[in-house]
């Protein structure tokens, strides 16, 4: 599976939206993007996945860039209770590889 | 009302025993997964299933054992050769058929070994 990298943290207002950066610049061309975000000391809850289009649901967006090899997700209106490790992983078998993801704060 | 359950949330046991964590889902999935992720890491697994009856060492399979008698159930077994089994350890479950299979995870059992 390709390898992502994520930066370590970000903080944003509540209320406004939360744009998250993933790199995976050597991933395939059947390599699906999953996002998955923990609250501390829970499991983690999937948010969203994409293989070449945009995507969105209720939760958030899915912006995928045309050479595939970044992504951000979109969260349009962040709450305090959005505060997570974010997860960026790309993948086409069953094993999802987490790397250390993106720790938001959202701040009141 | 469908979903995961692992349990207990907190287990503490003594160096040298082994313990068993259950993980159960009623969301008719045939995959079933274990992971372990350590402080401020990322998850790592032990172990898979696809079907019943049948399942595959992950990453980090030593000094711990499964079994997957039914379809609902996957328990592990953090063994005395493991280690270092302090660990939080997550169980996670998909469909299973083919790619993309979204997996869906569990609240966790956070193991002390003392």
């Amino acid at each position: 599976d390709a390898k992502t990298t994520q930066p370590p943290s970000m903080d944003c207002a509540e209320g406004r939206a939360a744009n998250l950066p993933c790199n995976h610049s050597t991933i395939s061309g059947n390599e699906y993007v999953y996002w998955y975000r923990q609250i501390h000391s829970q499991g983690p809850q999937y948010i969203i996945h994409g293989l070449k289009n945009n995507e969105t649901n209720e939760m958030a967006s899915l912006i995928i860039t045309e050479d595939r090899k970044s992504s951000t997700l979109i969260l349009p209106h962040a709450t305090l209770r959005d505060t997570a490790v974010y997860y960026c992983i790309v993948r086409v078998n069953n094993d999802m590889r987490f790397g250390a993801g993106t720790r938001l704060t959202v701040k009141p | 009302d469908g979903g995961i359950t692992q349990s207990p949330k907190y287990l503490f046991r003594k160096e040298g025993q082994n313990v068993t964590l259950s993980c159960e889902q009623n969301l008719n999935h045939d995959a079933m997964y274990w992971y372990r992720q350590d402080p401020g890491q990322g998850l790592r697994l032990i172990y898979y299933s696809q079907i019943v009856n049948d399942f595959q060492k992950g990453d980090i399979a030593e000094g711990y054992s499964v079994s997957r008698e039914k379809k609902e159930s996957f328990p592990l077994t953090v063994t005395s050769a493991q280690k270092n089994p302090t660990a939080f350890y997550l169980c996670a479950s998909s469909i299973g058929v083919s790619s993309p299979d979204t997996q869906y995870f569990g609240p966790g059992t956070r193991l002390t070994v003392l």
